[in-house]
């Protein structure tokens, strides 16, 4: 079964600094990546998603994802951040072929954003 | 955009009491899930239903938990005799397929916040 591990735990930024949230996963099969963000007392809603082709994945808000197979990771990044941005963000895996098609979860990053 | 829903958003129960959570899925999706989140803690599985029936469930979902599809449109989770580590928002989800297409992307509800007391 795919597995997914998400390194920061707690981030805290200033308005425009730059971020990068690490997410990486185990499986060795094809696998479709999700990043999902949580704002304070909302649903999960989906940010970018990879499927295949381009690694970089574009998504809402000015995120985007980059795909590294050899480093079976998927790290999130926005170069400027906003107060806005404040929210808990989660990266998921699921198996494209074979394996489990259960979504499976990292424990999620809580992002922090200073005025 | 179509969405997934959720009732009731917020429910407090005493321990020892049913409970009945109701989901209904976007309109087309096949394969239906229940997530849940302990305050503070990581999105857990609990369930995924398929073709009228579980197709895997993980350790949490024990002989207290069940889910139905009663009428084609509505997805419910009951759990049985609460406990109060059930407290907790529970997420229903729903995908159109499988793959490596758009099918794949699970959407999620806004999510029943359970206290048990």
């Amino acid at each position: 079964a795919q597995s997914v591990s998400q390194h920061n735990h707690h981030v805290i930024l200033s308005e425009a600094a730059s971020l990068e949230l690490g997410c990486n996963y185990s499986y060795g099969g094809t696998v479709n990546l999700f990043w999902y963000v949580q704002y304070p007392g909302q649903h999960l809603q989906l940010l970018l998603k990879y499927f295949s082709g381009d690694p970089l994945v574009k998504g809402i808000k000015g995120f985007e994802a980059e795909f590294i197979k050899s480093k079976f990771s998927f790290n999130l990044r926005k170069p400027s951040v906003q107060w806005s941005d404040t929210a808990e963000y989660f990266c998921a895996v699921t198996a494209a072929s074979g394996g489990s098609y259960i979504p499976t979860f990292g424990r999620g990053t809580s992002l922090i954003v200073h005025p | 955009e179509p969405e997934v829903t959720q009732t009731p958003s917020h429910q407090v129960t005493q321990m020892g009491q049913e409970v009945i959570l109701r989901c209904v899925p976007i309109s087309n999706h096949l394969y239906f899930y229940w997530y849940r989140q302990i305050l503070g803690q990581k999105v857990e599985f609990l369930v995924s239903f398929y073709n009228n029936e579980i197709s895997e469930k993980s350790e949490i979902f024990d002989d207290q938990f069940s889910v139905e599809r009663p009428d084609g449109s509505n997805f419910t989770l009951k759990i049985r005799s609460t406990k109060l580590e059930d407290s907790a928002m529970y997420f229903c989800a729903s995908k159109l397929g499988r793959g490596r297409s758009d099918g794949n992307t699970i959407y999620f509800g806004e999510g029943s916040w359970l206290t048990v007391v």
